[in-house]
């Protein structure tokens, strides 16, 4: 059972449009999300993150979105770089017991933009 | 910024014969890391949670006996696939934390295949 997922396999923008990379989750207990932004043969790098107590947060081009309601979130890259080019991953923090706190991630989504 | 060196980027190795890779916090203590697996086009998969100084705790699924891990200091967290089979060519990934979800830094991953 996939507690993360990131339904689209692929997006593809022209540059200077707004990219939309979209999240779902079905375990209330997470309570932080991020996005990491992965090139192959790479290990993941942090892009943002949100807690579950906010609705929005912005850094630079990065926005993301959480609606708890609807167990979604998503991130929005404005304006879109060629250099943004990559395999983008949600994934959702949930306690896990002792002072661990475990990630789980969706499948990614690969953006391409375009010049 | 935090930094997680992960070693070696890229083994490969003789069916039976066993693999170690180094997973080490470069500039800050990790109470927590995590030991992560990626299958092509798939997402990242948990394999296991290493606290220093205690045993791991791994996923259901995860051979234990294959997998083991080791996380005898604050700075470094070993994996080692022992008896190693074709099946187990993979990325594997490794990401260190303070603790209490005070942020994940992932290493550069090892991409290890078994001939």
């Amino acid at each position: 059972d996939q507690q993360v997922k990131q339904n689209s396999p692929s997006l593809s923008v022209q540059e200077g449009r707004i990219s939309i990379l979209n999240c779902d989750y079905t375990n209330s207990m997470f309570d932080y999300f991020l996005w990491y932004k992965k090139y192959p043969a790479e290990g993941p790098t942090f892009l943002i993150s949100i807690s579950s107590i906010k609705d929005k947060n912005e850094d630079g081009r990065f926005t993301v979105f959480l609606n708890k309601s609807a167990k979604h979130l998503s991130l929005h890259i404005v304006p879109s770089q060629p250099g943004d080019s990559a395999v983008y991953f949600c994934a959702a923090s949930a306690y896990s017991g002792g002072s661990n706190y475990k990630l789980t991630f969706g499948k990614g989504t690969l953006l391409t933009v375009n010049p | 910024g935090a930094v997680v060196s992960q070693h070696p980027s890229r083994v490969i190795c003789k069916s039976g014969t066993s693999v170690k890779i180094e997973c080490r916090s470069l500039d800050f203590q990790a109470t927590t890391m995590f030991w992560y697996r990626q299958f092509p086009k798939q997402s990242l998969m948990l394999m296991a949670t290493s606290n220093e100084g205690s045993k791991a705790t791994y996923e259901q699924g995860v051979e234990k006996d294959k997998f083991l891990i080791n996380h005898a200091s604050l700075t470094l967290s070993t994996l080692t696939v022992t008896s190693a089979h074709p099946e187990d060519s993979s990325f594997y990934i490794c990401s260190a934390t303070k603790g209490q979800g005070l942020g994940y830094t992932f290493g550069s991953g090892t991409r290890l295949t078994v001939v």
